[in-house]
Order: C-alpha cells, then sequence, then structure tokens
C-alpha cells in the first residue's frame, strides 16, 4: 500500500508568482483534502475533493484553486503569491468524503520572499 | 464560524508525569478527531470519537469525548519520551453540509524530559 506523497518538499516563490503543488493519494482513497499550516498553528483547510468534485472550502480566497484527477491525484493552485502564504502544505486523502480518518502526506514547504 | 480551542499551549513534564490537553468547540461536532505531529513531521491519525460521552482507550492514552459534543480531552499515563509532540484535536461541525471540513486546534505541544 503506498502511502500520501506530495512534490515538490520545498518551494521558494517571489510575491506575485503561481504556484502548483501535487499530491497522490492512498491507494483505494477517493477523497483528499488540502491543508494550510503556518508555523506554530493547526492545519487550516483550505477545501476538499471528491471524486474530481470541490466538495468543501474554508475560509480561502478564489486565488487558491485545485483539481482532482481521474486517478484521485490532486493538484493545489495558488495564483498572486503573497508572503502570508508562507507555510507547510498539507495533502490528506481518506477514504470518503465525510468523517475518515486522514492520511497526511509529508507536506510541501513553501517560501514565498 | 467554527473555532476549536485547545489549552494548554505547551507543557512540559518529567517522564513518567501524566499529561492531559483539552480541546473546546464552540459549536456542536459530529466527531472529534486526534492527531499527533512529531517535530519537522505531518500530522499522524490517533482515534475518532463519534459519540456523546465516548471514551476510548489506547495503551497509555485515554480519549474522552464531552456529553454536549463541544469538547473533548487526550490524557496520556506516565509519559515517555517517544510522546513527544504536537497533539491536534481536530472536529467536524454537526449538521449541514461540513462534511470533511476538519477544524485544527492550534495544538498542545508536549516536551517529556528524561
Amino acid at each position: 500500500e503506498t502511502g500520501v506523497t506530495q512534490s515538490p518538499t520545498h518551494l521558494i516563490k517571489t510575491r506575485g508568482q503561481q504556484v502548483t503543488l501535487r499530491c497522490s493519494s492512498q491507494s483505494g482513497h477517493n477523497t483528499v483534502s488540502w491543508y494550510q499550516q503556518a508555523l506554530g498553528q493547526g492545519p487550516q483547510f483550505i477545501f476538499q475533493y471528491y471524486r474530481e468534485e470541490e466538495n468543501g472550502r474554508g475560509n480561502f480566497p478564489p486565488r487558491f484553486s485545485g483539481l482532482q484527477f481521474p486517478n484521485y491525484s490532486s493538484e493545489l493552485n495558488v495564483n498572486a503569491l503573497e508572503l502570508d502564504d508562507s507555510a507547510l502544505y498539507l495533502c490528506a486523502s481518506s477514504l470518503a468524503r465525510g468523517a475518515y480518518e486522514q492520511y497526511f502526506g509529508p507536506g510541501t514547504r513553501l517560501t514565498v520572499t | 464560524g467554527q473555532q476549536v480551542m485547545q489549552i494548554p499551549q505547551y507543557q512540559h513534564v518529567q517522564e513518567g508525569e501524566d499529561f492531559t490537553t483539552y480541546c473546546n468547540s464552540s459549536t456542536t461536532l459530529s466527531n472529534i478527531q486526534w492527531y499527533k505531529q512529531r517535530p519537522g513531521g505531518h500530522p499522524v491519525f490517533l482515534i475518532q470519537l463519534v459519540k456523546s460521552g465516548e471514551v476510548k482507550k489506547q495503551k497509555r492514552l485515554t480519549f474522552q469525548f464531552g456529553e454536549a459534543k463541544k469538547n473533548s480531552s487526550l490524557h496520556i499515563t506516565a509519559t515517555q519520551t517517544t510522546d513527544v509532540g504536537t497533539y491536534f484535536c481536530a472536529g467536524i461541525p454537526a449538521g449541514g453540509t461540513s462534511y470533511g471540513k476538519l477544524t485544527f486546534g492550534q495544538g498542545t505541544i508536549l516536551t517529556v524530559h528524561p
């Protein structure tokens, strides 16, 4: 059984640029959630994808967008990067939408300068 | 919007001492989950509680869900150095279409001195 993987591990971008982060879900999981974790804080829910459809969204602006592909892998896109976007971005997969345990990937550390 | 608060923010204990972290939600929850994040790592699922007043045990860890389904606690008996990390509670609001919108608390950082 393959766990959740994310790429890249680290990324440095300049304010105003765009970034795409990628996530491969655990085999057998059809739901992917994305979280932003600032230093010293708990993960904040960005959105969830279930069977290629957005299934819920947290309090993040529209410049945060995502996709889920037929193989249930997912992308997080952030446009017009701001300094406050610097954080650890975590992807988590689960068996289905709803109250299921989340299997987190190792995360992508994004630094915006 | 829903808020989940955890106390304390930090806890330093001597190895062998007990540890408890408390979690309070501003709204009723359909369930609550607990995660552990080691320094430099990612959150790892520990347990999920669903029923009002539920108590679950995992070896030295005891988890409780309040009767009103708005609070929860994690108690570790006789801490070990391997217990070091940040413990997060995370809840999904009851009702509505919140499905997987998991709201995390800010976590309790546990350090254990040998």
